[in-house]
């Protein structure tokens, strides 16, 4: 298996416009999370889905924020409108059970 | 505060040298799992432990799992410049979270 793919690896937008990232899990993994990375908050969970159905969001900072996960090997993480504290890297994961498998992640920068 | 604690935040051995790094959870810990993160990068996993008293090894890495005391402990033995980058620990509550992480370097 190819492994957890996130698209782009890395996207500078400026502050104000709508970003969307992209990850298709491993196959047949049921649950997907994205989190997002900085060096003052670490690694943040922002939502999981289990069967292509939002189970938490909680970890979503605000309105701004939203994900989908149309079937079960696509999801998305939107931004809009971005603003600079939003620059981070945002991992996604998959997992059937046990361990988690991550993405490279995709490092935003929003100028 | 963080549901994981892990101590120290960084370290810097010499090559060679033993290292250990401690986790603490506020709860109870059903799963513990070790990741390694090198800068840039994904995290790759290491080891999950899920047993109070259980013990797990690959190459020199030994996890063990202190269920009583809601700790884990990662101990390197004779460390290698490949040992070096960020080790987290996460916890499986159905929502898996982490902890901050402890950067390791080693120097050569």
């Amino acid at each position: 298996d190819a492994g957890v793919i996130q698209s782009p690896r890395h996207e500078v937008t400026e502050m104000g416009q709508e970003v969307t990232l992209r990850c298709k899990p491993i196959s047949g993994h049921d649950y997907l999370f994205w989190y997002r990375q900085t060096m003052m908050r670490g690694l943040e969970l922002l939502i999981y889905f289990n069967n292509n159905v939002p189970i938490d969001d909680s970890g979503m900072p605000e309105d701004r924020f939203s994900a989908k996960m149309p079937n079960a090997s696509f999801s998305t993480l939107k931004i809009q409108p971005s603003e600079p504290r939003d620059s981070a890297v945002y991992f996604c994961a998959s997992r059937y059970t046990g361990e988690l498998f991550f993405g490279e992640g995709s490092r935003l920068t929003v100028l | 505060s963080q549901e994981l604690e892990q101590s120290p935040q960084s370290l810097i051995v010499q090559e060679g040298k033993n290292l250990t790094i401690n986790c603490t959870s506020s709860k109870t810990l059903y799963g513990l799992y070790w990741y390694k993160q090198k800068y840039g990068e994904g995290l790759i996993f290491l080891m999950m432990l899920q047993k109070g008293g259980e013990e797990k090894s690959h190459e020199k890495i030994t996890a063990k799992l202190d269920e009583k005391k809601q700790q884990s402990s990662l101990h390197i033995t004779a460390s290698q410049p490949s040992h070096a980058g960020t080790y987290l620990c996460g916890a499986d509550r159905q929502n898996f979270v982490f902890g901050p992480g402890t950067r390791l370097s080693v120097l050569p």
